[in-house]
Parts: C-alpha cells; sequence; structure tokens
C-alpha cells in the first residue's frame, strides 16, 4: 500500500502570507495526486487533481505541483476563508490513502 | 445537481455490524469512469478512506479493515453500501461517502456527502 506523508502537520500564517504545504508518497505516483480542504464540521473540498489541475471553482491563489514522490500546495497569498486543514490523495492504486492532514491556523 | 447523502445508525454496539447506505442523485452509478468511495474520519483525526466501488465493477478496500468490509451496489436505487463487522469503540467516526470520477488522467473525490456520525459504545 502507498503511504503519504505531509509536512508540516499544523503552521501558523498571517493573512496575506504564501504557504506551501509538502507531501510524500512512499513510491512513485507519477501525478495522480489530489488536494483536498477541510473546515471544521464540514466536508472535505477538492482543490487541486493530478497534482497541478486546479478544480473547478478554486480560487487561482491556489496551486500544486510536483510528480513522482514529492508534490507541494501552494497558497499565494492567505485569506481568512483558508484558515482549515489540508490532505493529500494518491490515486495511482488502490487501495486509496490520504495523507495525515495539515492544519493552517491563523497567527 | 449531483448529491450524496449517507445514512445509517447513529449509535452501535461493540461486536455490532454497523450497515451504511449511499444515496446518490444527478449521476448513474454505471457511468464510465465513476465510482463511489467510503471514507470516515474519527474525532479530531485523519481521512481514512476504506472502500470504493468503482464503474467497471472494481471494488477494493482498506487492507487493514478487508476482513470487515464488504461494500455493494444497487444502481436501479442509486445506492452503495458498505457493511462492518464487528464493530469497535475505536470505529467510531463520521464516515463519508464521496464519488469518484475521472479528471484529466487521475481519479479524484469531487462532490461529497455531509457525513453521519458513528458512535460505538456499549
Amino acid at each position: 500500500d502507498i503511504q503519504m506523508t505531509q509536512s508540516p502537520s499544523s503552521l501558523s500564517a498571517s493573512v496575506g502570507d504564501r504557504v506551501t504545504i509538502t507531501c510524500r508518497a512512499s513510491q512513485s505516483i507519477s501525478t495522480y495526486l489530489n488536494w483536498y480542504q477541510q473546515k471544521p464540521g464540514r466536508a472535505p473540498k477538492l482543490l487541486i487533481y493530478t497534482a497541478s489541475g486546479l478544480h473547478s471553482g478554486v480560487p487561482s491563489r491556489f496551486s500544486g505541483s510536483g510528480s513522482g514522490t514529492d508534490f507541494s500546495l501552494t497558497i499565494s497569498s492567505l485569506q481568512p476563508e483558508d484558515f482549515a486543514t489540508y490532505y493529500c490523495q494518491q490515486s495511482l492504486n488502490s487501495p486509496r490513502s490520504f495523507g495525515q492532514g495539515t492544519k493552517v491556523e491563523i497567527k | 445537481q449531483v448529491t450524496l447523502k449517507e445514512s445509517g445508525p447513529v449509535l452501535v454496539k461493540p461486536t455490532e455490524t454497523l450497515t451504511l447506505t449511499c444515496t446518490v442523485s444527478g449521476f448513474s452509478l454505471s457511468n464510465d469512469r465513476m465510482g463511489v468511495s467510503w471514507i470516515r474520519q474519527p474525532p479530531g483525526k485523519a481521512l481514512e478512506w476504506l472502500a470504493h466501488f468503482f464503474s467497471n465493477d472494481e471494488k477494493s478496500y482498506r487492507t487493514s479493515l478487508k476482513s470487515r468490509l464488504t461494500i455493494s451496489k444497487d444502481t436501479s436505487k442509486s445506492q452503495v453500501v458498505l457493511i462492518m463487522t464487528n464493530m469497535d469503540p475505536v470505529d467510531t467516526a463520521t464516515y463519508y461517502c464521496a464519488r469518484e470520477v475521472g479528471i484529466s488522467w487521475g481519479d479524484a473525490f469531487d462532490i461529497w456527502g455531509q457525513g453521519t456520525m458513528v458512535t460505538v459504545s456499549s
């Protein structure tokens, strides 16, 4: 099974900051990597698919990059509504797997 | 409009069997490159993928829970059912179903249900 590891587990940032979250796969997954945002008490929402594709309706301040085993999600200018937990997920094969999450908090 | 809605018991006792139903609307379970996954989240913890039923009738399960899980679908009722046996308090979680769809050359969970909280306690 493919293991997904995110770093950091949490971070504090201010509105307007540039924020980068990383995700590492235990084996190469090409670009079969998705990113989700989850706010407390809510279901996750898809942000990025196949490593760098911006899902419909997602603001352009979100971007994804990477291939193979190393990936990143960047928020170019953090907005108040971006404080949430972010998860990466591999879709190369089954069983599917998620990272442990990165909580973005207000500094 | 595409929606998914989970239903099932709020409370189950240890050793009992949990049956959860995901009722979908706005798409067909027989559509190409489309399926439904079950994903859970224990309180304060990360998302855990459990199982999926894909359009080509492929089924897959979380390795550590494979012996306890069964997923099935009823296309005519637009439902995907997850059965988990021998429930334990550590299985207390919010259980989500999500549509998995082919996007570009990959697959992603693009639409999620609201989730249903299941507590395992005697």
